[in-house]
């Protein structure tokens, strides 16, 4: 356990449905991170939030929406994805976003396929 | 490519052998950092090595940076059946973190 969690694990979608990945850190951290894995790719870093504040948009597509309520919490709300927007998809957190050291702390991931 | 880029892509060994994965890097860094996944889970955090250290180690880990060749190797020693997993290395500048493709790690019984 890394002190961060996400849900669910598995979310299988259509392509006109909508839902929202949920990510929470037990760690006192400051700053959340969603990253999206897909086979054969590096991880590409998708948004960066640094208390509450959203700091990076990596030209990610607004069929993703995230939102930060609070430093603890996390979400990617989905609408109208594409088959190619299956991948596994991880919140990290850290302290907080600086120059300088900045080790991450991954959750599990949710597996998300869209069909 | 700004990545870290992890060589070899897979990597076969037997229990008990060492394994060795590089990782070059085309820009400068603040720090450079190993992370392990297993089958579909999340990363795990294994070391960081800053830019003025060369060297770091961690239990069965040793990481090496060299910054003049803009390149770190991670050596895991006595390698066991439960290492068995994908290596990442990540250059951490400023507040990010960019990921290579990773080495698979394969290390038979």
């Amino acid at each position: 356990e890394t002190g961060v969690t996400q849900t669910p694990r598995h979310l299988v979608m259509g392509m006109t449905n909508k839902k929202s990945l949920k990510c929470e850190q037990h760690l006192g951290h400051n700053a959340m991170y969603w990253y999206k894995q897909s086979a054969k790719k590096p991880l590409e870093l998708m948004f960066v939030y640094n208390f509450k504040e959203q700091t990076e948009n990596n030209s990610v597509p607004s069929r993703f929406s995230p939102e930060c309520p609070n430093s603890s919490h996390l979400f990617l709300h989905l609408h109208t994805l594409q088959p190619e927007d299956s991948a596994l998809y991880l919140c990290a957190s850290s302290q907080q976003v600086a120059l300088g050291d900045n080790e991450q702390f991954f959750g599990p991931g949710t597996r998300l396929t869209v069909l | 490519s700004q990545q870290g880029e992890e060589d070899p892509q897979a990597l076969s060994i037997q229990e008990g052998e060492n394994a060795t994965m590089n990782c070059s890097y085309k820009t400068s860094i603040n720090n450079l950092q190993w992370y392990r996944q297993n089958s579909g889970r999340g990363l795990v955090h294994l070391i960081l090595i800053r830019s003025n250290e060369r060297e770091k180690h961690s239990g069965r880990l040793r990481v090496t940076l060299d910054t003049s060749k803009k390149s770190s190797s991670l050596l895991i020693t006595a390698s066991r059946a439960a290492d068995t997993a994908s290596y990442f290395c990540a250059r951490g500048s400023n507040y990010k973190l960019t990921f290579g493709k990773g080495t698979l790690l394969t290390v038979n019984p």
